[in-house]
């Protein structure tokens, strides 16, 4: 049973550039999160989708979006890149919004580490 | 909201040794609490947590938790420490089924433990 995948493992970008970053849950799973890790720091929320919709976001800008599909898997993207930007993006699996993490929890990915130049 | 402080960012330890990894958190509702294990490179992985009853949890490596509400604390324990315990540990919050931000977690800054030959 495969667990959550995300795609690239690792990219370069440049500042100002647009990236797009993929996840792919966990087999029976249909709620994507999104979290980013930086440096030396604990993993910060971004934003959850259910049902092909943003259900909750953290503090970050416009310039982070995402979009979740029929089949669950999501994409992130960041536009306009900032050297800041630079961190390990973590994507977490789970079956729906209730019984989060009573019944089964997250499912966490390797991450794709990203990297701004 | 809620916030997580891991008071220590370093912990060496020698093998066979007894350790203790503090966790303090904040929130004006009531919380789950979790503790996640990432090895160098990879994603997260979740050690343990408590949901309701028990404020004693335990995972199956031997380590285990004690939620103090009193003290808001969820300090992580274990007797003694093996070569293969080095990683960096997470503390995390969620609110519970009744917050806004349930199914959100918020991280800690993490505690890195080395356990020396």
């Amino acid at each position: 049973d495969a667990g959550v995948t995300q795609s690239p493992t690792h990219l370069i970008k440049t500042r100002g550039q647009q990236v797009t970053l993929r996840c792919s849950p966990k087999s029976g799973h249909d709620t994507v999160s999104w979290y980013q890790q930086a440096l030396g720091q604990g993993p910060q929320f971004i934003f959850q989708y259910y049902e092909e919709e943003e259900r909750q976001r953290g503090n970050f800008p416009d310039r982070f979006s995402g979009h979740q599909f029929p089949n669950y898997s999501s994409e992130l993207n960041v536009n306009a890149l900032l050297l800041g930007d630079s961190a390990l993006y973590l994507c977490a699996s789970s079956l729906g919004t209730g019984g989060f993490f009573t019944n089964y929890g997250y499912t966490f990915g390797s991450g794709t580490r990203l990297t701004v130049v | 909201a809620q916030s997580v402080t891991q008071l220590d960012s370093q912990v060496p330890v020698f093998e066979e040794a007894p350790v203790e990894l503090r966790c303090n958190y904040s929130s004006s509702v009531s919380v789950y609490l979790f503790w996640y294990v990432q090895y160098p490179n990879q994603g997260l992985q979740l050690l343990l947590k408590y949901l309701s009853g028990s404020t004693l949890v335990e995972s199956i490596n031997g380590f285990e938790a004690e939620f103090n509400k009193s003290q808001t604390s969820f300090h992580l324990r274990k007797p003694s420490v093996h070569i293969s315990d080095t990683a960096e540990y997470f503390c995390a919050v969620s609110a519970n089924a009744g917050g806004t931000s349930y199914g959100k977690l918020t991280f800690g800054q993490g505690t890195i433990l080395t356990v020396h030959p």
